[in-house]
């Protein structure tokens, strides 16, 4: 029973370094998530995807990009890092049994701890 | 623009007391409303989920209720353990589709 597995699980990169992290979700889910969790802020969404090849913005998208080429993935890429992306990263996934509403709990992997330097 | 606020940020609590966290919401044209337990360092667990028709869900010990009209959620926890001592969160899921959290109530349970 893996769920949503994020890799790495922990990454310490230095200010404009580059990287990928990795969410993979075997419960063929249509939906994926990420979110940024930071101190006194909550989760905020950051991009999400509502299948494959499909990818939308959330509430804090500037500086990150993800795709969504095979519906069990979702790559979220840091272009060039920024110590203010210093964070712990979740991924989730879900699927409606109705399209038309969002009435399925959202299920998530246990993080990816980033800190940039 | 969607805002969710829990109240405590921080309770402590002898074992084996009834408890309530609340949660409350800016905006009712929500579709469903869930609550979330995360354990330190873990991602977050679904613990239950209320639709915008519903006024409450149950599992076990675990009981959420939903006023949608005063923005409101509380989820009542039963018999409290040291076990259930964790984060937790309450988010809405708005027309939009997308999940607004709260910042999380810190709940300690004393042996």
């Amino acid at each position: 029973n893996a769920g949503v597995t994020q890799t790495p699980k922990f990454r310490v990169l230095k200010t404009g370094q580059s990287m990928t992290l990795l969410c993979a979700q075997d419960m063929n889910h249509e939906y994926m998530y990420w979110y940024r969790q930071d101190p006194g802020m909550g989760l905020r969404l950051i991009h999400y995807s509502v299948g494959e090849g499909t990818t939308a913005k959330g509430e804090v998208p500037d500086g990150y990009n993800v795709s969504r080429l095979k519906k069990q993935n979702f790559l979220l890429g840091l272009e060039s890092a920024a110590p203010s992306q210093t964070s712990v990263y979740f991924c989730a996934s879900s699927s409606p049994m109705d399209r038309s509403v969002w009435n399925q709990p959202q299920h998530f992997g246990d993080g990816t701890r980033l800190s940039i330097l | 623009k969607q805002e969710v606020t829990q109240i405590p940020a921080a309770l402590s609590v002898p074992e084996g007391e009834n408890l309530v966290l609340n949660c409350s919401f800016t905006d009712s044209a929500i579709y469903n409303l869930q609550w979330f337990r995360q354990d330190p360092g873990k991602g977050l667990t679904s613990l239950l989920l209320i639709q915008s028709s519903q006024r409450e869900q149950t599992s076990g010990r675990l009981n959420a209720s939903l006023d949608k009209s005063s923005g409101r959620s509380t989820l009542y926890i039963a018999a409290s353990q040291p076990g259930d001592s964790a984060t937790y969160l309450c988010a809405v899921h708005n027309q939009g589709g997308k999940l607004i959290f709260g910042q999380g109530t810190e709940l300690s349970v004393k042996p």
